[in-house]
């Protein structure tokens, strides 16, 4: 089973900021079958990026993703409120799939 | 707009089993592009993909779970299910239905459906 690692675990940041999220695989994952998640309270994940780079349907060009083999990132260029939640990572290639632990980005 | 809506149960007794159905509707189940899985997510915990589905019946469970989890489809009524047995207190958790889009992810999500393990 691949490991994902995600770090930080919170990062405080104020409207406005730069977020940069890390997402680290135990072994080679490829960039085709990488996603990211964003989740509010009480509400299901929502799809951002697929493939380690390609935004999903309607979000929002301040989401980006990048990275490839092992190490994968997301990056929030301008911070919004309503960008404040927790961030998944996950692999989608070998099952079982796998999730990160998660990222909350939090209001500073 | 395809939308996902899971139903079963709420409460389940310890050693007992979980039933979940999620019902597809604006779009058919019967895909070859597509995978219908489980995922569920412990109170304040992260997310644990359980398994999925084909619409061809085929499925994979996580190992973690495998001997406890059957997950079927059944194509007439555009749903597929969860059935989860042996129950504890740790599968105590929201589960959510999906589809996953090969090359996409999980593109839909049911809006999740709490179970709670408790006698």
């Amino acid at each position: 089973e691949i490991v994902l690692t995600q770090s930080p675990g919170t990062l405080s940041l104020s409207p406005g900021e730069r977020a940069t999220l890390s997402c680290r695989a135990s072994q080679t994952v490829s960039s085709t079958f990488l996603g990211w998640y964003q989740q509010k309270p009480g509400r299901a994940p929502r799809l951002l990026i697929y493939g380690a780079s390609s935004r999903a349907t309607g979000i929002p060009d301040r989401f980006s993703g990048s990275g490839s083999g092992t190490d994968f990132t997301l990056t929030i260029s301008r911070l919004e409120p309503e960008d404040f939640g927790v961030y998944f990572c996950q692999q989608y290639g070998p099952s079982p799939r796998t999730f990160g632990q998660g990222t909350k980005v939090e209001i500073k | 707009q395809l939308q996902l809506q899971e139903s079963g149960s709420g409460l389940v007794k310890p050693s007992q089993t979980l039933s979940l159905t999620c019902t597809v509707s604006g779009g058919s189940i019967s895909s070859r592009e597509h995978s219908w899985s489980w995922i569920r997510q412990a109170p304040g915990k992260g997310l644990e993909w359980i398994g999925y589905v084909y619409y061809s019946g085929s499925t994979y469970s996580n190992p973690s779970l495998q001997s406890r989890v059957t997950i079927s489809v059944d194509r007439s009524k555009n749903q597929f299910s969860l059935r989860l047995t042996s129950v504890t207190a740790a599968d105590t958790a929201v589960y959510y239905c999906t589809r996953e889009t090969e090359f996409w992810g999980n593109d839909y999500w049911g809006q999740g459906a709490l179970v709670t393990v408790s006698s």
